[in-house]
């Protein structure tokens, strides 16, 4: 069975520092992989998605960046962090095809302090 | 632009009332629907994916419908108990690299 594993689950930083989520999945492969972003209240925001290895394509102009290194391996960065970068990180992992459910990790609250 | 909303945002129930959650969508070219819950500072559990090619899904006690002629799905959740509290997101698919999520229903289920 397919599995997926986000760490850290919570996170403080400070402005202006660094930032890297990791993401990997197990019992798959050439997934499609996905970065939302949840803010309180509120609904999911697609940040990223990879189709595969290097492959990134990005829904809205911000911060941060993403990488996908290996197969199975979804990196989300920054280089310097802005207050409004707080929030809920969810990496997602999802299948080619309409029947497929979307897959989720468990989360990382990130505060920018 | 395809927007997803739910209402009402928030609910209370007592135990073992049926209950129905809503979502609308703009746009009907869905490719799928799909029902998910959250548990506080939790991920996201999918809990029903209905095709756009289907009307409905069962499990459990649990039966999610889709219309898309009308840009709308149901969440029905039978005999509620307090372990079901928690927020539902439904999220429209419109390929396979494009999901639209509501904001959510909360639940909360009264013993």
């Amino acid at each position: 069975s397919q599995t997926i594993h986000q760490w850290p689950a919570t996170l403080v930083q400070p402005v202006g520092s660094p930032l890297s989520l990791e993401c990997t999945v197990e019992g798959t492969s050439n997934p499609n992989l996905y970065w939302y972003r949840q803010a309180a209240g509120r609904g999911l925001q697609l940040l990223f998605y990879s189709v595969g290895i290097g492959q990134i394509s990005s829904e809205v102009p911000q911060n941060l960046s993403a990488s996908r290194p290996q197969d199975r391996q979804f990196i989300l960065s920054s280089k310097k962090l802005l207050l409004s970068d707080s929030g809920f990180y969810l990496c997602a992992w999802g299948g080619q095809l309409s029947n497929e459910k979307l897959l989720f990790g468990s989360g990382t609250q990130l505060s920018v302090l | 632009k395809q927007e997803v909303t739910q209402i009402p945002a928030a609910l209370s129930v007592p135990e073992g009332e049926n209950l129905v959650l809503n979502c609308s969508f703009t746009d009907s070219a869905i490719y799928n629907l799909q029902w998910f819950r959250q548990d506080p500072g939790k991920g996201l559990t999918s809990l029903l994916l209905i095709q756009s090619s289907q009307r409905e899904q069962t499990s459990g006690r649990l039966n999610a419908s889709l219309d898309k002629s009308s840009g709308r799905s149901t969440l029905y959740i039978a005999a509620s108990q307090p372990g079901d509290s928690a927020t539902y997101l439904c999220a429209g698919g419109y390929n396979n690299n494009d999901m639209r999520f509501g904001a959510g229903t909360r639940l909360t289920v009264k013993p």
